[in-house]
């Protein structure tokens, strides 16, 4: 079946520091992957979309990595900020032209 | 970009009986969508609200419990029905272009306590 997995456990870093956040997934071959943020109590915001042709992309402080062949995406977060703590989720199109979302993983940035 | 009103934002109903949940867009949007997200887990994909037409259900997920309403392209009905603390969860309305690459906007989400 087709799955999409993030790290159930919350990442916990200091200030100024490197965040980065895995999204692994099986059974799919998407065009596109994207980059969510979502605060608590909030519905999830857009921040990234990465084609499959792509091997990065950039946005400020925000960097994605996509490679299909490891069938795994890579999201940093440079100088992070306590501003920055939220759950991440990475999100997929299905071949029904549906968004699929992994599980999330919560980023705390500690001052 | 599309913004979305969504209500009620939160409600506790008894078991029992149903509530419907609204979601109102500020333009017209081609593909809008129902998700739930239980406590400490992600988005889940309820179904799609189809304009003009009935919506389609992802697996696990059946009209009778949920029946989805979309009269116009801006505008959308969820309603849980017969809930049972099970039900308890955040509802969330969301809407993207059709076009592969277009990212996709969500509500506030409504949060169901269900006693």
């Amino acid at each position: 079946s087709q799955k999409i997995e993030q790290n159930s456990e919350a990442l916990n870093i200091q200030e100024g520091k490197t965040a980065t956040l895995t999204c692994n997934y099986t059974n799919y071959s998407p065009a596109y992957l994207q980059w969510y943020r979502q605060d608590p109590g909030r519905g999830p915001v857009f921040l990234l979309l990465i084609r499959e042709n792509e091997k990065e992309k950039r946005k400020e402080r925000l960097k994605v990595t996509f490679d299909t062949t490891l069938k795994q995406s890579l999201f940093h977060i440079t100088a992070s900020q306590p501003a920055d703590s939220a759950t991440y989720l990475c999100a997929l199109m299905d071949s029904s032209y549906k968004l699929i979302f992994g599980s999330g993983t919560r980023l705390l940035v500690r001052p | 970009s599309a913004v979305i009103s969504q209500k009620p934002s939160r409600d506790i109903c008894q078991r029992g009986t149903s509530l419907t949940i609204q979601c109102q867009v500020d333009s017209q949007v081609t593909m809008m969508f129902w998700y739930r997200q239980q406590p400490g887990q992600s988005l889940t994909l309820i179904a799609t609200a189809n304009q003009g037409s009935e919506a389609t259900y992802e697996s696990g997920f059946v009209i009778d419990k949920f029946p989805i309403s979309r009269p116009n392209l801006t505008f959308s009905t969820l309603t849980v029905s017969n809930m049972s603390p099970e039900d308890s969860s955040i509802y969330l309305c969301s809407v993207r272009g059709h076009r592969e690459t277009t990212e996709a906007f969500f509500g506030q989400g409504t949060r169901l306590t269900v006693v």
